[in-house]
């Protein structure tokens, strides 16, 4: 298994202002993964965070909205810029070793944005 | 466009029930369905399914795919308090590699 750490685990944030999430995972991985899961709603992929090379964005996400860095196999933050109360969610990093069961998620960082 | 759907959303029952919550899918290159638990934040783990009919089962816990219909089920025998949780159901999409999860369902299980 992998144990996964993020920070912050919450925040409350100004509309206008940029928060970045930190995602530390104990060990290497070969995948890393952003999630956003709304109020009363399930997962999103919002990214696919690829060791040295720009994220993979899902449809609807774009880079200036959610820049995503990966310096190393364990370790990715995800900055959600320009917040607007729209953007108050549960973000979620997982981390995989090989195929989807070996995929681990993160404690999530609850944003409120006010 | 690729979708994955839970019924029911939600589900109250009490302790010694049995439950079965129900996924059903339409998804390009399918490749697995996986089962998770997510009791405060992060989801974990249940099951993943990769062939029609063949049931997985841990404890009170089972779960099956019919890869002809798009769906599985997963039933819970016995229920207690600590089942309470949201079950997502998950979609393995090959060639690009996501998962892609459903709408989940709360299932409250009270004492």
């Amino acid at each position: 298994s992998a144990v996964i750490s993020q920070k912050p685990s919450r925040d409350i944030c100004q509309r206008g202002t940029s928060l970045t999430i930190q995602c530390q995972v104990d060990s290497q991985v070969t995948m890393m993964f952003w999630y956003r899961q709304q109020p009363g709603q399930s997962l999103t992929l919002i990214a696919t965070a690829n060791q040295g090379s720009e994220a993979t964005y899902e449809s609807g996400f774009v880079i200036d909205k959610f820049p995503i860095s990966r310096p190393n196999l364990t370790f990715s933050t995800l900055t959600v810029s320009n917040m607007s109360p729209e953007d108050s969610s549960i973000y979620l990093c997982s981390a995989e070793r090989g195929g989807p069961e070996t995929q681990y998620f993160g404690p999530g960082t609850r944003l409120l944005v006010l | 466009e690729d979708k994955v759907v839970q019924s029911p959303l939600s589900l109250v029952v009490h302790e010694g029930d049995t439950v079965t919550l129900n996924c059903s899918y339409e998804v390009t290159n399918f490749r697995s369905l996986l089962w998770y638990k997510q009791e405060k934040k992060a989801p974990t783990f249940l099951f993943m399914l990769t062939s029609s009919g063949i049931e997985k089962k841990s404890g009170r816990l089972s779960s099956i795919l019919d890869k002809k219909e798009l769906f599985s089920i997963l039933n819970i025998t016995a229920t207690q308090t600590g089942d309470s949780a949201i079950y997502l159901c998950a979609v393995w999409r090959g060639a690009t590699n996501k998962l892609i999860f459903g709408t989940g369902t709360l299932l409250a299980v009270q004492p």
